[in-house]
């Protein structure tokens, strides 16, 4: 059973430009939610999105945004990339289900904005 | 202030030392989370505790939710253990985690 897959691992964009990074949630998990993590320092809250919708966000800009796909894999895209957006994205999967559970986390997608 | 805080930042011990390393928060959570982060960037979570204590191998954690206080204690701790340690709190208003600075924690053989 694979766990939370994310893509690509690294990646290097210019100011300007725009990435999108996917996630695909461990088997039997609904929600996934997205963070930054600067170097240093704890990640960040991004969003949440179950059943298709954002269902929650964090205090990011308009230039972040994400997909959910019927299947439960998601995007995330970020748009007029600042060098500030340099991070690790990190992933993260859950069942909404049950109360409390388990949360999986990717390998992280790094990007380096140059 | 931060919702979540650590202690301590970095911490730097020897083969065999016992280890601790606190988590307070300050909002009203419905679970917490240790996390185990190496460097290559990948997480990993080693417990869930919403009251009570856990134990898994020399790990174990402790949560006090009235003092909203958490720890983390590793015991014969070993090189292999270095790693970062974060502290994620869920509120009760949503299913978001709020994380901590993390904890830095290098076992010298």
């Amino acid at each position: 059973d694979a766990g939370v897959t994310q893509s690509p691992t690294h990646l290097i964009k210019t100011r300007g430009q725009q990435v999108t990074l996917r996630c695909s949630p461990k088997s039997g998990h609904d929600t996934v939610s997205w963070y930054q993590q600067a170097l240093g320092q704890g990640p960040q809250f991004i969003f949440q999105y179950y059943e298709e919708e954002e269902r929650q966000r964090g205090n990011f800009p308009d230039r972040f945004s994400g997909h959910q796909f019927p299947n439960y894999s998601s995007e995330l895209n970020v748009n007029a990339l600042l060098l500030g957006d340099s991070a690790l994205y990190l992933c993260a999967s859950s069942f909404t289900g049950a109360f409390g559970n388990t949360i999986y986390f990717g390998e992280g997608s790094w990007l380096t904005v140059v | 202030k931060n919702e979540v805080e650590q202690s301590p930042q970095n911490l730097t011990a020897q083969e065999g030392e016992f280890i601790t390393i606190n988590c307070s928060y300050s909002v009203g959570i419905s679970a917490l989370h240790w996390l185990q982060q190496h460097p290559g960037g990948g997480i990993v979570s080693l417990f869930m505790l919403s009251s009570g204590k856990k134990k898994h191998g020399r790990l174990i954690a402790t949560i006090n939710i009235q003092e909203k206080h958490s720890s983390l204690h590793i015991t014969a701790s070993h090189p292999r253990d270095s790693a970062v340690y974060i502290c994620a709190v869920r509120s009760t208003s949503g299913s978001r985690l709020t994380f901590g600075e993390g904890t830095q924690l290098t076992v010298n053989p």
